[in-house]
């Protein structure tokens, strides 16, 4: 499987746009990117997905490096409910049925200063 | 609210022991998921069930199972319960409408504590 890297910790000012970085150098052409989080004391929940365009939905967009080695989450602007460990996930779409899972890394441990 | 549910919330037991935990999937979703989150490995996927039939496997131990019952819940058995096992045991499901790209929701967990 295609490996993510994100920086362990990062932090940001409530109320400002926070950019969250992941690397993922060994992508392959059907590897679609995936951002999940994990708010404290819950299960994991769905952000954004995408393959090579970029992408918006109403929590946040999802910025994709032309050569697809990295990819940018982008929370337009941080409240406190957003503080929560996020998760950049390749899932490849060239697999067949029973591959569906979802390999989680180490993610980015996002605190927002009030 | 994903719309999983699990039960129970906490577990308390001892080594030796064998547990069950509980996953009612979404209205409509075939596919469940089980994952286990602990402080050293981190979220790791144990096995999936599609309709009833066990669909993948993964790091899942051999003195843990689970089966997935004609009205979709899913229950996974944990046996012979080690200190190792101590951990947050999440239950995920999806359509499983063939799109391999479907989001998976997540239940609230179930935490086990092994004494």
């Amino acid at each position: 499987d295609a490996k993510t890297t994100q920086p362990n910790s990062m932090e940001s000012n409530e109320e400002e746009p926070v950019h969250l970085p992941c690397n993922h150098s060994t992508i392959s052409g059907t590897d679609y990117i995936h951002w999940y989080r994990q708010l404290p004391s819950q299960g994991p929940e769905y952000v954004i997905h995408g393959l090579t365009s970029n992408v918006n939905n109403r929590m946040a967009s999802l910025a994709i490096a032309e050569d697809r080695k990295s990819s940018t989450l982008i929370l337009h602007r941080a409240t406190l409910r957003d503080a929560a460990v996020y998760y950049c996930i390749l899932r490849d779409d060239g697999s067949n049925f029973g591959n569906e899972k979802l390999t989680f890394g180490t993610g980015t441990r996002l605190t927002i200063i009030p | 609210d994903s719309g999983v549910t699990q039960t129970p919330k906490h577990l308390i037991t001892a080594t030796g022991q064998r547990v069950t935990l509980r996953c009612s999937p979404r209205s409509g979703d075939l596919s469940v998921y089980w994952y286990q989150q602990s402080l050293d490995q981190g979220l790791q996927f144990l096995i999936q069930y599609y309709n009833g039939e066990e669909r993948a496997k993964g790091n899942i131990l051999e003195r843990f199972s689970a089966q997935q019952f004609p009205d979709l819940h899913s229950e996974l058995n944990l046996s012979s319960l080690e200190l190792g096992d101590s951990a947050l045991y999440f239950c995920a499901s999806s359509v499983a409408s063939g799109y391999l790209q479907e989001t998976q929701y997540f239940g609230p967990g179930t935490r086990l504590l092994v004494l």
